[in-house]
């Protein structure tokens, strides 16, 4: 059974400082992704990451991957209110008929 | 602008009553959507796989005779709660699956809040 876990669960940050999401997942994957949800709405795709070392960034943000080691990273530099919210990562396998598996998700508050 | 389009974003129905949400692909044909759940302060789980043109495929544990899934058309995928009840209460989100051209990515609907009362 396929298994993504995430931590924390729950980060409390001051802005301007960094910090950085983890993603485990327990098989071989496909893809990776990246989501952020703001309260009460869907999810907004912010990273998808193909291959071993891929590494990509948009703004205060980077996701880098490592298959060997199942794990994604989620880096947020200086941090700003703006960027409070919750952020999932999935994985995709295609053995599953490409359905995304759902890490539980790390409930972002950046303190002004 | 949007790829998946849902519909309705919220909607109240009586305990015991049907109620239809639809999933639309506006950008690209989709053969397979997809239809996840979300309960309040937890991830998202997925529900079904619906296919075009043949039975939608559930995942376990999810009632196949409560959530009727129809995926009649390249772009449109319904998903009907039938005798809802309050614990049905969630929100429900389709996603649907990019091309290569668009970078791989699976894009989702605005979601739909139902609220069985």
């Amino acid at each position: 059974e396929l298994k993504v876990e995430q931590n924390p669960l729950f980060l409390s940050m001051q802005e301007g400082k960094n910090y950085t999401i983890y993603c485990n997942y327990s098989t071989t994957s496909d893809r990776l992704y990246w989501y952020r949800q703001d309260p009460g709405k869907s999810l907004e795709s912010l990273f998808v990451l193909l291959s071993n070392g891929a590494v990509k960034q948009e703004g205060r943000l980077m996701a880098s991957l490592d298959t060997k080691a199942r794990l994604s990273t989620l880096h947020i530099t200086a941090a700003v209110h703006d960027l409070s919210a919750t952020y999932f990562c999935a994985v995709d396998i295609m053995e599953y008929g490409n359905k995304l598996v759902f890490g539980a998700g790390t409930i972002l508050r950046v303190k002004s | 602008g949007a790829v998946v389009s849902q519909h309705p974003s919220r909607v109240i129905c009586k305990s015991g009553t049907s109620v239809k949400i639809e999933c639309r692909s506006l950008d690209f044909q989709a053969t397979t959507m997809f239809w996840y759940r979300q309960f309040p302060k937890q991830s998202l789980m997925l529900m079904a796989t619906s296919n075009e043109g043949s039975k939608a495929t559930y995942e376990q544990g999810v009632e196949k005779d409560k959530f009727l899934i129809n995926h009649a058309s390249l772009t449109l995928s319904t998903l009907t709660v039938t005798s809802a009840h309050p614990e049905d209460s969630s929100f429900y989100i389709c996603s649907v699956a990019g091309l290569k051209s668009v970078g791989n990515t699976i894009y989702f609907g605005e979601g739909s809040w139902l609220t069985v009362v």
